[in-house]
């Protein structure tokens, strides 16, 4: 049962253009969610988070959407740089037990373009 | 400079052989992860822990076992028990709420 689905396995974009990454989730009581980016043979890093009580928040070149009613989510790049260009995965948190927990996407690789 | 520090960065097996991963932390986190990635599947979680002397199994922690002696360690071994063990793991650390900081990871081979 996959709670965060990440539908697109790969995304190319050409540099400068906006890159659009999208994330689905079934749970309605997931509390948070973040965005992580991955290079190859590295641990994520931690990108930019929003919680379910807002809709968009931003970080310079970055921003993400939440859409409660579809439950859905995008981080949005632009513009989009050659150091883009990594594997990106959503995240949503779950306080289960008094741990939070985080479900994470399958990732979506991300080719930025000269 | 805090960071979590996993050790060794690359980690070759022979069969039915139990291999342990080093999860170290230095930020004072309640919280310790242990994930696996395989290609096309995301992070999956094998175990966590809240805090000393306690953890709770993840998704898939069949052949996997972990201990939490210290706040600042959580150890993973892999066991024969595990069928297919080759993957890159990963160890997380987290205050509650704020997210996890992962560490670089251990790519594990089965031989």
């Amino acid at each position: 049962d996959q709670q965060v689905k990440q539908n697109s396995p790969s995304l190319s974009v050409q540099e400068g253009r906006i890159s659009i990454l999208n994330c689905d989730y079934t749970n309605s009581m997931f509390d948070y969610f973040l965005w992580y980016k991955k290079y190859p043979a590295e641990g994520p890093t931690f990108l930019i988070s929003i919680s379910s009580i807002k809709d968009k928040n931003e970080d310079g070149r970055f921003t993400v959407f939440l859409n409660k009613s579809a439950k859905h989510l995008s981080l949005h790049i632009v513009p989009s740089q050659p150091g883009d260009s990594a594997v990106y995965f959503c995240a949503a948190s779950l306080i289960i037990q008094g741990a939070q927990k985080l479900v994470f996407g399958q990732g979506t690789r991300l080719t930025i373009n000269p | 400079d805090g960071g979590i520090t996993q050790s060794p960065k690359y980690l070759f097996r022979k069969e039915g052989q139990n291999v342990t991963l080093s999860c170290e932390q230095n930020l004072n986190h309640d919280a310790m992860y242990w994930y696996r990635q395989d290609p096309g599947q995301g992070l999956r979680l094998i175990y966590y822990s809240q805090i000393v002397n306690d953890f709770q199994k993840g998704d898939i922690a069949e052949g996997y076992s972990v201990s939490r002696e210290k706040k600042e360690s959580f150890p993973l071994t892999v066991t024969s028990a595990q069928k297919n063990p080759t993957a890159f793991y990963l160890c997380a650390s987290s205050m509650r709420n704020y997210g996890y900081t992962f560490g670089s990871g251990t790519r594990l081979t089965v031989v």
